[in-house]
């Protein structure tokens, strides 16, 4: 089974500043790795996700990612946040695809990030 | 249209209680998913059923039960309820042959007295 660090539980940062979140998942042959935001009393949203391909990945609100395989991370990045931005963040693992009986994911214990005014 | 969508949003019972919570999706995915997330925010996999099977069952109490009377539906009931069952319980899907994504509900904040 897979494992999934977020090692920070909480950043705060200043409107406009630059912000990362950082992943780290245990080591497989191969893996599957998302980033999904859950805004305020809401479920949780795709933010962005890598498969396979170029190693940075871009989604959603300007956020984008960078698979490093050989430090098993996935850190979350964006150049300048704003207020909206505020939300809990999920790194996610997938590492098989279990066929046609569905798939299983790992997702990390979040971490909240607070902009700043 | 919400994709996947729960009822109710919100629920307070008494300890002792059996209370259940719905899920619906209008994807056409092939696999539904209940998950529990703490007060610390940490989201942990309950079950998951594709095609009516039961294919993950991550040490939950059998006090807690997933029904699926059909693919677009899995029903969550949850018998004599415990203080601990507090948190909110989230919902999702995702599609055979896979687009690496799960679509979530917006979650049912389960409160237990």
């Amino acid at each position: 089974a897979q494992s999934v660090t977020q090692l920070d539980s909480q950043v705060p940062v200043f409107e406009e500043a630059p912000v990362e979140l950082r992943c780290n998942y245990s080591s497989s042959v191969s893996v599957y790795l998302f980033w999904y935001v859950q805004y305020p009393n809401q479920g949780l949203q795709l933010l962005l996700k890598y498969l396979s391909g170029s190693t940075l990945v871009k989604g959603i609100n300007g956020f984008e990612a960078e698979f490093n395989k050989s430090q098993t991370s996935f850190h979350l990045r964006k150049p300048s946040v704003h207020i909206s931005d505020t939300a809990e963040y999920f790194c996610a693992v997938s590492d098989r695809y279990l066929g046609n009986t569905g798939n299983q994911f790992y997702f990390g214990t979040g971490t909240s990030l607070t902009v700043i005014p | 249209d919400t994709a996947v969508s729960q009822t109710p949003k919100y629920l307070v019972t008494q300890m002792g209680n059996d209370k259940s919570i719905k899920c619906e999706q209008n994807l056409g995915h092939d696999t539904m998913y209940w998950y529990k997330q703490d007060s610390k925010k940490f989201l942990k996999i309950m079950f998951s059923y594709n095609n009516k099977e039961l294919i993950i069952n991550e040490t939950v109490p059998n006090r807690f039960s997933p029904k699926s009377p059909d693919k677009a539906h899995l029903n969550l009931h949850i018998n004599s309820l415990e203080l601990g069952d507090s948190a909110v319980y989230f919902c999702a899907s995702s599609q055979e042959g896979w687009t690496g994504e799960l679509f979530f509900g917006e979650g049912s904040r389960l409160t237990v007295l």
